[in-house]
């Protein structure tokens, strides 16, 4: 137990349904990761919150949308998914985003889209 | 573009030996680097965390570091099956916009010690 749980752990959703993945940490941290990984692929950060401020990557589709609505919590809203987009996707938290940036996973989404 | 490279192996060692791990990046400014092992299935899990050339020791495993060659390992002292698993390198470096930081991953090297 790293103390950043995600709900659910698996999900299967079809291409027109709208879904929601879910991230808690309860280690005090300040801010908050959303990272995608495939198979064979490195692991792709696709949003940072840190003391409010966000950061995204921009090859990230806008039917992925973050939120966060304080710093224990982060939510990633999924709409109109296409098949390509399955994937675990991964949350961490790191007591800031700064220089010494250890991260904590929790234990992912097993996100399938058909 | 910032890159870390790391051999994907797998790399096989047997119980006992040493499991040698390598990682070179790109960016010159970054100042922490990190390890993380990843079961299978499983999410990554940080093990070492390095900011300083040299070695740094924690029980079976020893993270090196050299900023002038850009070049960060792990050794695995005592292999045990249990150690089986892919290892992911990780390094601190700048996102363009802001103040905020990120940790580019390398590929992972796939290791497997065996009994």
């Amino acid at each position: 137990e790293t103390g950043v749980t995600q709900t659910p752990r698996h999900l299967v959703m079809g291409m027109t349904n709208k879904k929601s993945l879910k991230c808690e940490q309860h280690l005090g941290h300040n801010a908050m990761y959303w990272y995608k990984q495939s198979a064979k692929k490195p692991l792709e950060l696709m949003f940072v919150y840190s003391l409010e401020e966000r950061v995204e990557n921009n090859s990230v589709p806008s039917r992925f949308s973050p939120e966060c609505p304080n710093s224990s919590h982060l939510f990633l809203h999924l709409h109109t998914l296409q098949p390509e987009d399955s994937a675990l996707y991964l949350c961490a938290s790191s007591q800031d985003s700064l220089l010494y940036n250890e991260q904590f996973f929790g234990p992912g989404t097993r996100l399938t889209v058909l | 573009q910032k890159e870390v490279e790391q051999n994907s192996g797998p790399l096989s060692v047997p119980e006992g030996a040493i499991a040698s791990l390598n990682c070179t990046y790109s960016d010159r400014v970054s100042q922490s680097f990190f390890w993380y092992r990843q079961y299978s299935g499983k999410s990554p899990e940080l093990i070492m965390s390095i900011y300083s050339n040299g070695d740094k020791e924690d029980g079976r495993f020893t993270a090196q570091l050299n900023k002038a060659s850009q070049y960060v390992s792990l050794l695995i002292r005592d292999s045990q099956p249990s150690d089986s698993a892919t290892y992911l390198c990780a390094v601190n470096s700048p996102i363009s916009s802001g103040s905020a930081r990120q940790l580019t991953f390398g590929s992972g090297t796939q290791l497997t010690v065996l009994p």
